[in-house]
């Protein structure tokens, strides 16, 4: 049983990075990959970016390219999102998910909260 | 703007069945077996129930059901019960890019 364990709540001011983790276990990195979701509070889901631990190839939405890294740690079984020049409306919870095809995500961490407030 | 789009709230009453739409709008969901359905309960993390159009991954109830007709996707919820009250969202894939829809809030009275 795969589980995904995401670092706790965040309170950043605007301007600043956040950076979050997400770490695996039950299962070692293989071919899958690692995502982040965003959701802003009451909305949908947003795709941010992938990681594929193995390889260490990312790809990025179009909407936060400039803005997000994702990387991988092999030897923890940990992989991180660091999103820069935060803004406002970067609030909401952020995601890992892991998914097998790219898209269809089986595992999901459990969330951290990112609050970007002056 | 999302990609797919859902209608925003569906409802109906315990027992009965209900199919929530999904709609490409920029990508095309008729050539594509991409399509998968998630399950987000208030402050819970999304729960895949659906992927590849019409596969439940293991421990996913039979009454959750996928399918589609040219440019929509379509979830099924049969036997409704209490604890299917939640937001659905479909996904799909483009562009070697994942995209999801806004989401649609099932009451079930």
């Amino acid at each position: 049983q795969v589980h995904l364990e995401q670092s706790g709540a965040e309170v950043k001011k605007p301007g600043s990075s956040v950076k979050v983790s997400c770490k695996a276990s039950g299962d070692t990195f293989s071919s899958y990959s690692i995502s982040w979701v965003r959701q802003a509070p009451g909305q949908g889901l947003e795709w941010m970016g992938r990681i594929i631990p193995m390889s260490r190839t990312t790809k990025h939405a179009q909407n936060f390219h400039d803005r997000v890294t994702i990387t991988a740690d092999r030897s923890t079984n940990t992989v991180y999102m660091e999103l820069n020049s935060l803004k406002s409306e970067d609030r909401g919870v952020y995601y890992c998910a892991r998914s097998q095809d790219g898209y269809s995500f089986d595992y999901w961490g459990q969330g951290t909260l990112v609050t970007v407030s002056s | 703007q999302s990609a797919l789009t859902q209608p925003a709230s569906v409802s109906g009453t315990l027992g009965q069945s209900i199919t929530i739409s999904c709609t490409g709008t920029t990508i095309d969901i008729d050539d594509s077996y991409y399509v998968s359905w998630f399950q987000q309960h208030p402050d819970r993390a999304p729960k895949l129930l659906i992927y590849d159009v019409i596969n439940r991954p293991p421990g996913i109830s039979y009454r959750f059901s996928g399918s589609k007709s040219g440019n929509t996707a379509s979830l099924t919820i049969s036997g409704l019960q209490t604890e299917d009250e939640a937001i659905y969202f479909c996904g799909s894939y483009t562009d070697d890019s994942p995209v999801f829809g806004g989401g649609t809030q099932l009451t079930v009275l």
